[in-house]
């Protein structure tokens, strides 16, 4: 089965540009899209369609996308950035949603 | 305001049936696809299923096919996810999720809480 690989955890002090990695296959040819999940919540949408932010999100979260990998960044983390944050695509026939497994961002 | 909330979790033993559900309120019910994702404890998220916003076009990720059913009573404003043969690996919390945009490529723009559901003897 299709599956999206990211780094199990990414650490940064704070201000500096946190990078988080999701590779796949069919990411040439479908959209990315980034949650953020603190301890105990629901995930939230940071990033969609590759490199939209939803209102509401800080204009520090952006994405991209090249090849087969997607990319979330977020220029000058702070401490409240700190969370698991995942990627979502799908399969090559569209038909099948994926996670990627998760990163956990550190933020000291 | 747009609310999603589950309900119908619990303990249940291998190999049993449960029956989830999520009432869905503060927007047009019937014109949204809808989703449910799952989360082991301590784990990641994996997508579990979709439904379209007619009912018409369903899609299940490869570790539920054939075991669950997802439906939706439009009338009722209300999502299922109907699982059958459950094993230890789908304790999870289930989450009922709205699918912004037509099809798997969307975004999911509200979230439940999560209902949990513990497969143990």
């Amino acid at each position: 089965s299709y599956e999206l690989t990211q780094p199990p955890s990414v650490s940064v002090s704070p201000g500096q540009r946190a990078r988080i990695t999701c590779s796949g296959d069919a990411l040439p040819k479908k959209y990315a899209y980034w949650y953020q999940q603190k301890s105990g919540q629901a995930p939230v949408l940071v990033i969609y369609e590759d490199n939209k932010r939803p209102s509401g999100i800080p204009e520090r979260f952006s994405g991209s996308r090249s090849g087969t990998m997607a990319t979330l960044t977020i220029s000058g983390a702070q401490v409240e950035d700190e969370a698991d944050y995942y990627c979502y695509s799908t399969d090559s026939s569209g038909n099948q949603g994926v996670f990627g497994g998760g990163t956990k961002l550190t933020v000291l | 305001q747009v609310q999603v909330v589950e309900s119908g979790g619990g303990v249940v033993q291998p190999g049993t049936s449960l029956r989830l559900s999520c009432a869905a309120s503060g927007f047009t019910f019937s014109t949204y696809d809808m989703h449910w994702v799952r989360q082991a404890p301590g784990k990641g998220l994996e997508w579990a299923a979709f439904i379209s916003y007619d009912g018409g076009t369903k899609h299940y990720a490869d570790s539920v096919k054939g075991r669950f059913t997802i439906s939706r009573d439009n009338s009722k404003n209300t999502l299922y996810l109907q699982m059958n043969s459950l094993r230890a690996e789908d304790t999870s919390v289930y989450y009922c999720v709205r699918g912004k945009d037509r099809w798997l490529q969307s975004r999911f723009d509200y979230w439940g809480q999560g209902t949990l559901v513990t497969v143990s003897s």
